[in-house]
Order: structure tokens, then sequence, then C-alpha cells
């Protein structure tokens, strides 16, 4: 069973701090997608990633694919009150036929 | 603007009760996910359709749960009789494409079997 850790599962900030959240797995991704759902809403895409230590940027947020692809991180800047929300991160696993499995997710508040 | 619309948005049942949920995905895309989320198990895939075919529904019960498509823009999420531990967000998403292009999430089912 191929499975997606993330961590913090909770993180309450204060407006201009940085963060950084992390997925993590024991199994290899052809891709790795970060996706925000705030309350009462579906899930929006933020980022695909591809190739392993590939590093892609969004404004403030600094997304990184894992050398190994099993894992990958997202850093944000000067955090403001809208990046709120739940952070998904969602891998395609080669081993399996086209599947893409969700994390739990990391809750993030940022207080103004 | 494009978007995946979902219908009910709230529904409160009774146990035992069939539930169905419909969802409409964009115009064109061929992939269609159903997602269940929970506070305690995050997001979970029930069943994924690609061109009104289905390919997997390996995480659904099939004892109480049916997926469908029967057209190219209409899916369904059908459980009977439904339970409380059924009490969970269903979310719809489309593609077009595979898996890994970007998934558009509808605004979900508040679904709460009493």
């Amino acid at each position: 069973t191929q499975l997606l850790e993330q961590s913090p599962q909770f993180l309450s900030i204060q407006e201009g701090e940085n963060l950084t959240v992390y997925c993590n797995s024991s199994s290899v991704f052809s891709s790795l997608q970060w996706y925000r759902q705030e309350p009462g809403e579906g899930p929006v895409l933020l980022v695909t990633v591809v190739t392993g230590g590939e590093v892609k940027k969004l404004k403030r947020l600094t997304f990184q694919f894992g050398d190994a692809r099993k894992d990958s991180s997202l850093h944000i800047t000067a955090a403001q009150p809208g990046d709120t929300g739940l952070y998904l991160c969602a891998g395609a696993v080669i081993s399996s036929y086209d599947k893409v499995i969700f994390g739990p997710g990391t809750s993030l508040s940022v207080i103004p | 603007d494009a978007r995946v619309t979902q219908t009910p948005r709230h529904k409160v049942t009774e146990m035992g009760q069939e539930v169905t949920m419909r969802c409409q995905p964009i115009l064109g895309h061929n992939t269609v996910f159903w997602y269940r989320q929970t506070m305690m198990q995050g997001l979970e895939l029930l069943a994924y359709f690609r061109n009104r075919a289905p390919l997997d529904d390996s995480g659904m019960p099939k004892d109480r749960f049916s997926a469908e498509m029967p057209d190219a823009t209409l899916a369904t999420l059908k459980i009977q009789p439904s339970e409380p531990r059924d009490s969970a967000v269903y979310f719809c998403a489309s593609v077009f494409g595979g898996v890994t292009d970007t998934q558009y999430f509808g605004p979900g089912t508040r679904l709460t079997v009493l």
C-alpha cells in the first residue's frame, strides 16, 4: 500500500513568518502535485513537479521535488492570512496503474 | 468560467435511506473522479471513469455504493442503504487527460447520515 505522509499536521503562525511543510513516502512518484483547499470548497491545484530535484516558484511559494522523487516540500515566505487553508500533496505512483494518492494534508492558519 | 458542479451541496438523511449525488464535469473533460473526505481518512479515491467507462472502483464499498456515468455530462454516486459512517464530504473532480493532469474539483456534497 502506497502512503503519503505530510508534516506537520497543523501549523499556526503569525503573518510575515516563513514556513515549510513536507510530503514524504517510501514510494517513487512519476509526478507530484500540491493543492490548497479552503473551507467549504474543493482542492485547487497549485503546482505539479515532475523531475527529481525540480524547484518551482509561485510568487511567495517555493516547491521542491526530492532527487529520488519520494518526497517534496512547500516553503512559504512571509505568510499572509490569505495563505490559510489545507495543503494537500498528491503523488502519481509509478508502480500503480494510473492512480493518484493524496496525503492527509497540513492545515495552515496564518494569524493577522 | 468552466467549473465542476455538484448537487446537492448538503444532504441530511436517516440511516437506511438511499442517497444520490450528482456531478457535472467540465465540458470536454474525459476523466471523472469521485472522492470522499473525512477528518480521519483524508481524501480517499472511491472511483473514476475515463470516457464514461469505469476504470477503478477499488476504493468503493461494493455492497452499498455504486457509481455511473449515464452520459458525458453527468456522473452519479449512489449509496443504498446509507449508514452513519458514510457521513463525509464527497467530491467530484474532472480532468482533460490522465490522472496526473490538473484535477478540477467541484465544491463537494456534505452528507450527514443520522
